[in-house]
């Protein structure tokens, strides 16, 4: 079994809707937690980035995140063309630098 | 400012082949990290360099595949003898440093990728 579990999709919404990604995790320890945005083709950018529980709003995104549930959400809201992409979950120990442990992508159509 | 650059872009190897990929990190940044990326897959850590320590090699999957960071800046990810079951996108990653602190500059910015594929 992974230590990040993430559903392929792919999903398909349209413009206007909201958005709802979520990860699971197996490992205790992972204590940060990071949403990255990546195109066909380019490198994975990082989108939101939060500590233990709770909530993180940047405009239309908000990732929480439920430790005692193991649980990490991504939601977008007013979904555009724009925000189609690959969406990854990644996740980071406290206590160890470096590695990051991701999920293996949402890929997210949205259309007009 | 200039972002991580890698090189090349694409490379298309023979079975058996040895295969060098080429890594730029952002100016300042003392963390290097390399990923690799399955078709379909998320990223798979392979390798962490940070300043001077040596690095976790902790994700590296066999013997054939090995790294250097020459200079604190630039490395090299060196595949040995390249299976069919190399092929993929190989990413690396930089970072000011051990990411402790809770805030986007410290955490890892990617480059674009070199898409290996191995006939």
């Amino acid at each position: 079994q992974k230590e990040v579990e993430q559903d392929p999709g792919p999903l398909s919404v349209p413009e206007g809707a909201i958005v709802s990604l979520n990860c699971t995790y197996s490992n205790s320890a992972f204590q940060y937690f990071m949403w990255y945005r990546q195109y066909s083709r380019k490198g994975p950018e990082l989108l939101m980035y939060t500590y233990s529980s709770g909530n993180k709003e940047d405009g239309r995104f908000t990732a929480q995140v439920d430790k005692s549930s193991k649980y990490i959400s991504l939601f977008i809201r007013d979904s555009q063309p724009s925000d189609s992409a690959t969406y990854l979950c990644a996740m980071r120990r406290g206590t160890s630098y470096g590695k990051l442990t991701f999920g293996q992508g949402t890929i997210l159509t949205v259309h007009p | 400012g200039a972002g991580v650059s890698q090189s090349p872009s694409n490379k298309v190897t023979e079975k058996g082949k040895d295969v060098e990929l080429r890594c730029d990190p952002i100016s300042g940044h003392t963390a290097l990290y390399w990923y690799r990326q399955s078709l379909g897959q998320g990223l798979e850590f392979l390798i962490y360099f940070q300043g001077n320590s040596a690095p976790d090699k902790s994700g590296l999957p066999s013997d054939r595949f090995s790294a250097e960071r020459t200079g604190g800046s630039v490395s090299t990810l060196t595949i040995q003898r390249t299976q069919q079951e190399d092929s993929a996108v190989y990413l690396c990653a930089s970072s000011l440093g051990p990411s402790g602190r809770l805030l986007p500059s410290y955490e890892q910015y990617f480059g674009p990728g070199t898409r290996l594929t191995v006939t």
